[in-house]
């Protein structure tokens, strides 16, 4: 899987988008980007994950570069409760029997501030 | 909405027991997995189960450990003789069977272990 570059920490102030990159040039064809955000001690809680089309769901919006060496996470509106620390994981989709495990980097600690 | 359960939420032990913490998947998921995050530090896999079977397992996941399904709930991790550094949460994961459902992975609470 492809390893991923992302800020150690970034600060929001409520109520304003949060726009957290995540650098993957070594992408390679069969590579989804995923997120995931940590709350606090909290179990990984999944986001949102695309292959090159931009994704929106009801938590965020993904953003991929059209030569997917790079992705952008926004949460449009963020609040207080969206404090965590952010993952961005590159992996394959394995339709076999593995299914493979994810890779947690050190991620985004994202602070929204009021 | 469906969640991934984990029990007990901190289990103490001293050190050379044996421990074993529980884990009920999401109902209709067939892919289970165990990672556990020390104090600080990185979320680290440990193993990921499928079809009553191992799929992977890390270096980490060594002679100390294993996983059962011991019936149609419930996915459990043993550690045999726990060590010092075994102290951690422990995370349950599981995903669908199908298409690009199974490659999310939906995460318990966690087990804060620690062993004195």
């Amino acid at each position: 899987d492809a390893k991923t570059t992302q800020p150690p920490s970034m600060d929001c102030a409520e109520g304003r988008a949060a726009n957290l990159p995540c650098n993957h040039s070594t992408i390679s064809g069969n590579e989804y980007v995923y997120w995931y955000r940590q709350i606090h001690s909290q179990g990984p809680q999944y986001i949102i994950h695309g292959l090159k089309n931009n994704e929106t769901n009801e938590m965020a919006s993904l953003i991929i570069t059209e030569d997917r060496k790079s992705s952008t996470l926004i949460l449009p509106h963020a609040t207080l409760r969206d404090t965590a620390v952010y993952y961005c994981i590159v992996r394959g989709n394995n339709y076999g029997g593995s299914q493979g495990n994810l890779i947690f980097g050190k991620g985004t600690k994202l602070s929204v501030k009021p | 909405e469906p969640e991934v359960t984990q029990t007990p939420s901190h289990q103490v032990t001293q050190m050379g027991q044996e421990v074993i913490l529980r884990c009920v998947p999401i109902s209709n998921h067939l892919y289970f997995y165990w990672y556990r995050q020390i104090l600080g530090q990185k979320v680290e896999f440990l193993v990921s189960f499928y079809n009553n079977e191992i799929s992977e397992k890390s270096e980490i996941f060594d002679d100390q450990f294993s996983v059962e399904r011991p019936d149609g709930s419930n996915f459990t991790l043993k550690i045999r003789s726990t060590k010092l550094e075994d102290s951690a949460m422990y995370f349950c994961a599981s995903s669908a069977r199908t298409g690009l459902a199974k490659n999310i992975q939906y995460f318990g609470a966690g087990t804060r272990l620690s062993v004195l």
